[in-house]
């Protein structure tokens, strides 16, 4: 079973709007760290946002935020006053808290196509 | 501090070579995971190294192996290579592998396989 899913595989935004993207994850732990990435076409991953599953509050980072709903399993990410250099894949990555050093999963990845 | 370094950063082997990458993580990481990462797959963990020990593995076959020195550098090695092993190889690395903790990613290296 999947364990992280992203529903949309592409989207796209008019620059200066805002976008959600949605990320939601399966997991029997309590203990549990959300993560989200951008890759642009060069292909280097760069970190945007992390919440612990303890967070209270929601994350920010920035233009970036993080929708956190702990019951319904989900950790959209959403972009505040999108820019042409948002355009780029984004990974949403989970890593369960089974030992303290389990592995990173990631999702397949919504592709964000931002429009002048 | 600089990035994760991967080396090389482009690589065309052909069907049946052997090929080894190498990540050097940020300073003061001791945990460098690898992944692959393919079009139809996406990213799959391939494994993690903390101390020079193996500490998590992925489902790749035993064509696919790693090391970690003790100044946490670590080499990813691919042995009798296929058409499908085409993909790029990406490296992350942390403190210590944590709950917590965010993994930096290297630029990857583009691996092809003729």
């Amino acid at each position: 079973a999947q364990k992280i899913t992203q529903t949309q595989p592409g989207m796209f935004v008019q620059e200066k709007e805002a976008v959600t993207l949605d990320c939601t994850y399966d997991t029997s732990d309590q203990s549990y760290g959300l993560f989200w990435y951008k890759q642009p076409s060069s292909g280097e991953m760069i970190f945007l946002i992390y919440q612990g599953s303890y967070d209270e509050q929601n994350a920010t980072e920035g233009r970036y935020s993080l929708n956190f709903q702990k019951a319904r399993k989900s950790a959209n990410l959403v972009i505040s006053a999108s820019q042409l250099g948002d355009s780029a894949m984004y990974f949403c990555a989970m890593r369960e808290g089974k030992t303290s050093y389990d592995k990173v999963i990631f999702g397949p990845g919504t592709s964000l196509s931002v429009i002048p | 501090k600089a990035g994760v370094t991967q080396t090389p950063r482009y690589l065309i082997k052909t069907r049946g070579q052997q090929v080894t990458l190498s990540c050097s993580p940020i300073s003061g990481h001791r945990s460098v995971s690898w992944y692959q990462q393919t079009p139809g797959q996406g990213l799959q963990f391939l494994f993690e190294y903390f101390s020079e020990t193996q500490r998590n593995k992925g489902n790749f076959p035993g064509r696919f192996s790693g090391r970690q020195f003790s100044n946490s550098r670590s080499e990813m090695n691919v042995s009798t290579l296929e058409l499908g092993d085409s993909a790029l190889y990406l490296c992350a690395s942390s403190p210590n592998g944590a709950l917590q903790e965010t993994q930096y990613f290297g630029p990857g290296t583009r691996l092809l396989v003729l």
